[in-house]
């Protein structure tokens, strides 16, 4: 059973870069099945996609936070990263990874990673 | 704001049955493409309800049920439980956006 989960620092100043990483395990994450997203969740607030990565290392981004996104894969580690740039208040979320096909749902989803965007 | 439109909340009483809506537009249900739907409980991960419009994953009770016409989704919940509170998000693709959106999230009170 594929299992997802994310990695990284969990209080970014602000201005600065939130860098976040996903393992996946009990899969390859080259199965050219699935693309590999990215979705957060303000406190309190509800869900929004941030961006999917296919294992060619082909991308999507919501076009609200395209210019401050970027998504990576490394399929020699079976991991994909996100890092986001110049982030706010505003970006202070739990971050989730998750794997999807194109048109299907998102699952299995990672435990989460919360972000705190403070000084 | 969210592309796909849901009711902020909605409250049932135990054993009755509830319906959250979806609304969205041409370029995402009414493309057409497949809804689906998601329970997140309280302080935990969000977990799939209904795929592709109508398919409940193993494990989860026949008292949830999905459906899609034109440009709008719904989900359906009977005999509600205790246990059913939650928020509900509905998710789609977007073509007009190239990428995926959820609902602004239902938050069921039982």
């Amino acid at each position: 059973q594929m299992q997802l989960q994310e990695s990284g620092p969990g209080l970014v100043k602000p201005s600065e870069t939130l860098s976040l990483t996903c393992t996946v395990s009990g899969g390859s994450i080259s199965n050219n099945n699935y693309y590999w997203g990215w979705v957060r969740q303000p406190p309190g607030k509800g869900l929004e996609w941030i961006a999917s990565i296919f294992y060619t290392g082909s991308t999507k981004y919501n076009p609200s936070l395209k210019s401050r996104v970027t998504i990576s894969i490394d399929t020699s580690r079976d991991q994909f990263s996100l890092k986001l740039i110049s982030v706010t208040a505003a970006d202070t979320a739990v971050y989730y990874c998750a794997s999807h096909a194109i048109f299907d749902s998102f699952d299995p989803w990672g435990q989460g990673a919360l972000v705190t965007v403070s000084s | 704001q969210s592309v796909l439109t849901q009711p902020p909340s909605l409250s049932g009483a135990p054993g009755q049955r509830v319906t959250i809506s979806c609304t969205g537009s041409t370029s995402n249900i009414g493309a057409p493409y497949d809804v689906h739907w998601y329970l997140q409980l309280p302080g935990t991960v969000p977990r799939v309800l209904i795929y592709r419009n109508n398919n409940r994953p193993s494990g989860v009770p026949d008292r949830f049920s999905g459906s899609k016409s034109g440009t709008s989704a719904s989900l359906a919940i009977t005999g509600l439980q205790a246990e059913d509170e939650g928020d509900y998000y509905c998710q789609s693709y977007d073509s007009s956006l190239s990428g995926w959106v959820f609902g602004g999230g239902t938050k069921l009170t039982v």
